[in-house]
């Protein structure tokens, strides 16, 4: 199982960035998969999770609205649309494969992140 | 919201046993994770629901949960055990997931 993550970069306040997750030795199809961030210095922060087979998608509070997570089950890899960015967006991205499908289980495998950057 | 609090910091002595509460709401009624993360590495499962190891990890870890608060014991604590715990559950009346705010296990 692996998990790589891209499309990080710098990026002004207000503007987008679409980050990728593409994932080998599993079919994301059959798990849920989940975007954790991780602020400078700072601890852990859910972010959003899909459940691909099952058309949802769910998001926490801070990005609601601002952030779309999609799929392409044919590239097997996962995107994070993140709209009108603000600076305290700024953090590690990772992409977390979590254990089944329940909405209850845990992050079994991680990739190594992707940093977004938002400033002017 | 969910909220989970966690000692900012534990320290203990080689080979003593360090343990990191995790205080939430009926925390018990819930799964609880846990997760070791090294400096500049990703995280790493380490307990899932509630007592459960995954593959290849030391028996010296072991998790309760009980309730208001979960709690990961590490027994016989090396020098290599040095990292930020965080424990996560998933909130089924919003969908959401949360992590605890962490805690650094120093060993002296």
């Amino acid at each position: 199982v692996q998990l790589v993550e891209s499309g990080g970069g710098l990026v002004q306040p207000g503007r987008s960035l679409r980050l990728s997750c593409a994932a080998s030795g599993f079919t994301f199809d059959e798990y849920v998969i989940n975007w954790v961030r991780q602020a400078p210095g700072k601890g852990l922060e859910w972010v959003s999770s899909m459940t691909w087979s099952r058309g949802k998608t769910y998001y926490a509070d801070s990005v609601q609205g601002r952030f779309t997570m999609s799929g392409d089950i044919a590239k097997n890899s996962v995107y994070l649309q993140m709209d009108t960015l603000r600076p305290e967006d700024t953090a590690l991205y990772y992409c977390a494969k979590s254990r089944s499908l329940a909405g209850s289980s845990p992050f079994d495998y991680w990739g190594q992140g992707t940093l977004v950057t938002v400033s002017s | 919201s969910y909220v989970l609090t966690q000692p900012p910091s534990v320290s203990v002595a080689p080979g003593e046993t360090a343990r990191i509460p995790c205080g939430g709401y009926n925390i018990g009624t819930k799964s609880v994770h846990w997760y070791q993360q090294r400096p500049r590495q990703a995280p790493v499962l380490v307990i899932y629901e509630d007592t459960n190891r995954p593959a290849g990890l030391p028996d010296r870890f072991s998790g309760s949960n009980s309730g208001n608060t979960a709690t990961l014991t590490i027994s016989r604590v090396e020098a290599g055990d040095e990292a930020d715990y965080y424990c996560q559950v998933w909130d089924i009346s919003s969908d959401q997931k949360f992590f605890g705010g962490g805690t650094q296990l120093t060993v002296l």
